[in-house]
């Protein structure tokens, strides 16, 4: 079993729509969970970090739910400038960070 | 505050040539991390250091990689000799430790032919 595990999609969704991204982590002793954005030919950036309280950034809510070992992604009202590939990523102690293989999005217009 | 470094941009090498990639982290940030991330994946580590000392090179390819951050700053990573399966984007990340996130260089993309 791969350590963070995340539907590749495609994901293509209209401009306006809600999309969410789920991605589910093996070790239960994780101990901090980020969603990154890479576009195309470019590192991957951090968006968001995921607190077990649930945190939202203007368009975007992530959720963590440690019983069920999965974290969520929520983008609301999609825009263009949305279309990317959302890295899951799993600090699982020591420092040592574990990505997902990425879910790519695409907002149509 | 500076990002993560990281030279060359590009390269490209024919098979069984070596390459060296070369990164320095944000000021501060103990712990260096070098991935490797194959088109349509999500970032392979390769190796971590804390320091100057390696944490994690499991999935280093020890036959043809190797990397190193002799005084804890900056790092190397080599490719000796190079694959055309080693073709990637080599991405060098820090982290000031804890519970903060990576953050990464723009990367060396690596063509072998």
């Amino acid at each position: 079993r791969k350590e963070v595990e995340q539907d590749p999609g495609p994901f293509n969704v209209p401009e306006g729509a809600t999309v969410a991204f789920n991605c589910t982590y093996s070790n239960s002793a994780s101990q901090s969970f980020f969603w990154y954005r890479q576009d195309c030919r470019k590192e991957p950036k951090l968006l968001m970090s995921v607190y077990s309280s649930g945190n939202e950034d203007g368009r975007f809510t992530a959720q963590l739910n440690r019983a069920s070992q999965y974290i969520s992604l929520l983008i609301r009202d999609s825009k263009l400038s949305d279309s990317a590939t959302y890295l899951c990523v799993v600090n699982m102690g020591g420092n040592q960070f574990y990505f997902g293989t990425g879910t790519s999005l695409t907002v149509i217009p | 505050e500076a990002g993560v470094a990281q030279s060359p941009r590009y390269k490209i090498i024919e098979k069984r040539q070596s390459v060296a990639f070369w990164c320095n982290p944000i000021s501060g940030h103990a712990t260096l991390y070098w991935y490797q991330q194959i088109l349509g994946q999500g970032p392979k580590l390769l190796i971590q250091f804390q320091n100057n000392g390696v944490v994690d090179d499991s999935q280093l390819p020890k036959d043809r990689f190797s990397a190193e951050r002799l005084k804890g700053v900056d790092s190397t990573l080599k490719i000796q000799p190079a694959k055309l399966e080693d073709s990637a984007v080599y991405l060098c990340a820090s982290s000031v430790g804890g519970n903060s996130p990576l953050h990464f260089g723009n990367g060396t993309r690596l063509t072998v032919t």
